[in-house]
């Protein structure tokens, strides 16, 4: 089983939309959890990190549920910019950082 | 901060030869570095730990021979292609943790093998 898997899309929403990603993991002891953006042929970058409790930054809400060993990405009032490839990263007790396979986003006019 | 530099952004190879990529932490230490490389269209596949003064630990299918890692100092690592063939053609991203919470990318290494 993979350590982490995610629907890889693509996703195609118009502008304004709103659009949620999941990601599931599979160890129960990972300890931290992060969504990266990927622009295309471009390295990934930091989108927010996912706490416990859930956080915000502007149009974009990230959520854990330790119990099912989820995270979620939902992004409000999709533009035309969110358009790119979403990884959802996993940090296991053996510091590795496990990456899921990505979800794809393209934000239509 | 937590600056990740890598160099080249792009190398194109003769069918042979062997290339090196340079992964440089600018603006902190990191006793370990990451080398993935990542094909059309897939995600990242990590390839190997680099652990600065020791040897590289790699990912399970990953030749050590063919990709040789040298992490001789707290800020450079380097992933050397060796004898490379158009298989190898491929986006190697290193990356490097400055703290518990996520870790920075290198602008990648376009790698042509003609």
């Amino acid at each position: 089983r993979k350590e982490v898997e995610q629907d890889p899309g693509p996703f195609n929403v118009p502008e304004g939309a709103t659009v949620a990603f999941n990601c599931t993991y599979s160890n129960s002891a990972s300890q931290s959890f992060f969504w990266y953006r990927q622009d295309c042929r471009k390295e990934p970058k930091l989108l927010m990190s996912v706490y416990s409790s859930g956080n915000e930054d502007g149009r974009f809400t990230a959520q854990l549920n330790r119990a099912s060993q989820y995270i979620s990405l939902l992004i409000r009032d999709s533009k035309l910019s969110d358009s790119a490839t979403y990884l959802c990263v996993v940090k296991n007790t053996g510091n590795q950082f496990y990456f899921g396979t990505g979800t794809s986003l393209t934000v239509i006019p | 901060g937590a600056v990740v530099s890598q160099h080249p952004s792009r190398v194109i190879c003769k069918s042979g030869t062997s290339v090196k990529i340079e992964c440089r932490s600018l603006d902190f230490q990191a006793t370990t570095m990451f080398w993935y490389r990542q094909f059309p269209k897939q995600s990242l596949m990590l390839m190997a730990t680099s652990n600065e003064g020791s040897k590289a630990t790699y990912e399970q299918g990953v030749e050590k021979d063919k990709f040789l890692i040298n992490h001789a100092s707290l800020t450079l690592s380097t992933l050397t292609v060796t004898s490379a063939h158009p298989e190898d053609s491929s986006f190697y991203i290193c990356s490097a943790s400055r703290s518990t919470y996520g870790y920075t990318f290198g602008s990648g290494t376009r790698l042509t093998v003609v």
